[in-house]
């Protein structure tokens, strides 16, 4: 079946405009991470979202950054006056529940350089 | 608040020789414990993961990983490298008790010489 997909795959910005990324978690996921990374660096939790459920925000690193999930399923995390540390791969990852138990399945990323 | 440490940067070894890339965690419950791959250029990917029950669990493409709990390790393991298995592997890990977050170790990079 279909993976987790992510637009764009490569985006190239000037500092201080806005971004908009988009991911589509696998159909039946429930549950939707953001991540980004850094070169050279593991992964940072963003933020989280489980069906209708307030959306685990302690992740993001400053008012700039805000996500949507729309019907449970599409996300976007927006990035608003970018900077150049923000400059990463964003990741995408869904999975079957919100239980701890379960692995995740990630998309390809979103390349955000910011110029 | 939950960690995880991956001790080595990178870890270099010989196909056909045996390879460990290690893990340690902190997490005030429960831990389950994940590892994943990233082939270059490519996403990451579920390679295996302990929730409960036997220590020694396996996963894909033949590794396996020890779970040891007076330790509080995950190391990774396969008895013979392949040259394919050079890529980046992330430990990862959730407390039983805080479903939606999961920390990730900063990754070791593996390096398979033919």
């Amino acid at each position: 079946g279909a993976g987790v997909s992510q637009s764009p795959s490569n985006k190239v910005t000037e500092k201080g405009k806005d971004v908009e990324l988009r991911c589509d978690p696998i159909s039946g996921h429930t549950a939707l991470y953001w991540y980004r990374q850094s070169l050279g660096q593991g992964l940072e939790f963003l933020i989280y979202f489980q069906g209708n459920s307030a959306p685990d925000k302690s992740g993001l690193p400053s008012d700039r950054f805000s996500a949507e999930r729309t019907g449970g399923s599409v996300s976007t995390l927006t990035i608003q006056r970018t900077q150049q540390e923000d400059s990463a791969v964003y990741l995408c990852a869904s999975s079957l529940s919100p239980a701890a138990s379960y692995e995740q399945y990630f998309g390809p990323g979103t390349r955000l350089t910011v110029t | 608040a939950q960690s995880v440490a991956q001790p080595e940067d990178q870890v270099n070894v010989a196909e056909g020789n045996p390879l460990t890339v290690k893990c340690t965690y902190s997490v005030s419950g429960n831990p389950y414990l994940f590892w994943y791959v990233q082939y270059p250029n490519r996403g990451l990917q579920f390679l295996l993961k302990y929730i409960t029950g036997d220590n020694l669990v396996k996963g894909s493409y033949g590794f396996e990983a020890e779970f040891n709990k007076s330790q509080t390790s995950f190391h990774l393991k396969k008895p013979s490298a392949l040259v394919s298995d050079s890529a980046l592997y992330f430990c990862a890990v959730r407390d039983n008790t805080n479903a939606g977050k999961s920390t990730f170790g900063d990754g070791t990079t593996l390096t398979v010489k033919p």
